[in-house]
């Protein structure tokens, strides 16, 4: 149990364009889900926070604007990478909250801004 | 807000010999310690946790150690085999949010 994926695994895209991606919890209901970034031989950082229906909350020093959260419901939520960078290339993880348990991961998603 | 270290950043075992890696955490309010195995281009996986109000746990060959009063928590790999290689992530929370520790690379040699 407590399975989550994300789509796409990998993105190769043009600077100045727009990356959508998703992360779904599959065989949970996840109130919560977290997205964070990793660059190379670093650690996880905490972007945002999601809730089901609300806003995010970002974290200090997050581009809210750049950096779009859209948790349109109980298994579905998605970031958007707006207008991309070469800076923005990282490794994007989602996580999501089961309960009382939180850290589930996905399996990433590799973000190449040419 | 939370921080949390982790030694050491990078860790070579022979195969078959034990493994320890070691976070402290500076808030007393966290009470939920877990620990993540990542393998390269993949997204972390947790592999044991432990709660504030126990102060160990074993799950076949790995075990998890909690000081509460020292503030620190150490993951143990024993028997350990070639497959146990990745990066190693313990992390620390009081609610919702994970602050994690900065990883250590851990290489068992055949």
């Amino acid at each position: 149990g407590a399975v989550v994926s994300q789509h796409p695994s990998r993105v190769i895209c043009k600077s100045g364009t727009s990356v959508k991606i998703e992360c779904r919890s599959l065989d949970f209901q996840a109130t919560t889900m977290f997205w964070y970034r990793q660059f190379p031989k670093q650690s996880l950082m905490l972007m945002a926070t999601s809730n089901e229906g609300s806003k995010a909350t970002y974290e200090q020093g997050v581009e809210k604007d750049k950096f779009l959260i859209n948790h349109a419901s109980l298994t579905l939520s998605t970031l958007t990478v707006t207008s991309a960078h070469p800076e923005d290339s990282s490794f994007y993880i989602c996580s999501a909250r089961e309960g009382p348990r939180t850290g589930f991961f996905g399996p990433g998603t590799r973000l190449t801004v040419l | 807000g939370e921080n949390v270290e982790q030694h050491p950043s990078t860790l070579s075992v022979q195969e078959g010999d034990s493994a320890v890696i070691k976070c402290t955490y500076s808030d007393s309010a966290s009470n939920y310690f877990p620990w993540y195995k990542q393998e390269l281009g993949k997204g972390p996986q947790l592999i044991i946790d432990i709660r504030s109000n126990v102060g160990e746990k074993k799950d076949q060959r790995i075990a998890v150690t909690l000081n509460k009063t020292a503030k620190h928590f150490s993951l143990h790999i024993t028997e350990t085999q070639p497959e146990d290689s990745a990066v190693y992530f313990c992390a620390a929370s009081m609610g919702e949010k994970l602050t994690f520790g900065t990883g250590t690379r851990l290489t068992i040699i055949p």
